[in-house]
């Protein structure tokens, strides 16, 4: 079946430093990837998404780029800023043969951004 | 709003009771699903609703739960005689069908969600 695994965090970083959070997938045929965020008391909201292999997803100064080779989704930003300190969910949707699928995701990763 | 939205935002509830948790999609959205999101557990997949079709019930963890969707638009997610375990935060979310939507990918978009504690 498919899953998602994300690093562990909580990733805790300085204002403007780089950000990578690691995503890697299992999935049999070709799923679409994302990434959703969850900023503290409010609900899930899509980030970025990669429809196709090679494709590069990007919001907000995020990026990831659907690596079909090493089955990757890596989460990059070049300057954190304290407003981006949330939790990461890095995500894939298949095609099932019933036309219809569910979202598949990580456990979630802590990004905490001091000043 | 336009959004996905859920009620009640927080019920607490004592052990053995019942509650009903309810989920009003985007107007247009055919497809409704409901996870499930704990602590050390992530995100879980529960249910799906895709138009009159039968729903995928492949994730809920017992009989305990059920769900209805009734005409299309409006779901309630039932869980009988809780039990501690089963607090969590449950996420509603609705996407357009697979078959209207360009690409192939399906967008998903969440409500805020219903934080159930059971004592």
């Amino acid at each position: 079946g498919n899953s998602v695994t994300q690093m562990e965090g909580p990733v805790t970083l300085s204002e403007e430093a780089f950000l990578t959070i690691n995503c890697t997938y299992t999935a049999t045929g070709y799923p679409s990837l994302f990434w959703y965020v969850q900023y503290p008391g409010e609900g899930l909201q899509l980030l970025l998404k990669a429809t196709k292999a090679d494709d590069k997803g990007s919001n907000k100064g995020f990026e990831a780029t659907y690596r079909k080779e090493t089955t990757s989704f890596h989460l990059e930003k070049g300057s954190v800023q304290v407003s981006d300190s949330a939790v990461y969910f890095c995500a894939l949707s298949g095609r099932e043969g019933s036309g219809y699928s569910t979202l598949t995701f990580g456990k979630g990763t802590m990004l905490l951004v001091s000043p | 709003g336009a959004g996905v939205s859920q009620s009640p935002s927080n019920k607490v509830t004592e052990k053995g009771k019942d509650v009903e948790l309810r989920c009003d999609p985007i107007s247009g959205h055919t497809a409704l699903y409901w996870y499930r999101q704990s602590l050390g557990q992530g995100l879980e997949f529960l249910i799906y609703f895709q138009g009159n079709s039968a729903p995928d019930k492949s994730g809920l963890p017992s009989d305990r739960f059920s769900a209805e969707r009734t005409g299309g638009s409006v779901s309630t997610l039932t869980i009988q005689r809780t039990q501690q375990e089963d607090s969590a935060v449950y996420l509603c979310a609705s996407s357009l069908s697979v078959s209207r939507q360009r690409g192939s990918y399906n967008e998903q978009f969440f409500g805020p969600g219903t934080r159930l504690t059971v004592l």
